[in-house]
């Protein structure tokens, strides 16, 4: 039981490069979420899934699009990168039983636009 | 909408020492839920300790402890016995008890220091 998985686990990317952040869980989780975490402003949710084929906009969703194909993955993407896209991306994943709904994170992803 | 402030950027403690975290919240809702997440170095986000805010008893889990004031929305964490391990950045959190998203609502953090 890997619990919440997030490939890759650093990138660096040139301004107006493209690319995919993949998070995959197996707890069978329905709801899925990507949040992004900078210096001094604590982790902000950028889009988030209640389950397969559905997602909907966060906090801070300009940007990034992303696809819940299957009911383990969800993916972020980046169409066209930019240096205030340098971040930590978290994915998280919970269950619909279970009094606190808790959220389980993956390792994050350092990723930075130059 | 709801907000979250840690109002200590940085904290220390003596090993084997207590210490205390502030959290403070706003909200209009009366049905929601606190947390308390640590994350070491490792990046790791590790959920500590939760509270309902219909329950007045304040949680525990081990050394760790919380002092819930709903009146006052206050949600500290102390961690008694401190230990080096403990040293990480602390998260406070809340989440509202209805609605389809059950997002989390981050505070900034405080950076907790464990000298030895």
């Amino acid at each position: 039981n890997a619990g919440v998985t997030q490939t890759p686990k650093f990138r660096v990317l040139k301004t107006g490069q493209s690319m995919t952040l993949l998070c995959a869980q197996d707890m069978n989780h329905e709801y899925m979420y990507w949040y992004r975490q900078d210096p001094g402003m604590g982790l902000r949710l950028i889009h988030y899934s209640v389950g397969e084929g559905t997602t909907a906009k966060g906090e801070v969703p300009d940007g990034y699009n992303v696809s819940r194909l299957k009911k383990q993955n969800f993916l972020l993407g980046l169409e066209s990168a930019a240096p205030s896209q340098t971040s930590v991306y978290f994915c998280a994943s919970r269950p619909t039983s279970g009094r606190f709904h808790e959220q389980y994170f993956g390792p994050g992803t350092r990723l930075t636009v130059t | 909408a709801q907000t979250v402030t840690q109002s200590q950027p940085e904290m220390s403690v003596q090993e084997a020492e207590t210490v205390t975290l502030s959290c403070t919240y706003d909200t209009s809702e009366s049905d929601y839920y606190l947390f308390w997440y640590k994350q070491p170095p490792s990046r790791q986000m590790i959920l500590v300790i939760r509270q309902e805010a219909y329950k007045q008893q304040n949680a525990t889990e081990n050394r760790f402890s919380v002092n819930f004031q709903k009146a006052a929305k206050s949600f500290s964490l102390k961690i008694s016995d401190s230990q080096l391990g403990d040293a990480a950045m602390y998260f406070c959190a809340y989440r509202s008890g209805g609605g389809a998203t059950n997002k989390l609502i981050f505070g900034t953090g405080t950076l907790l220091a464990v000298q030895p």
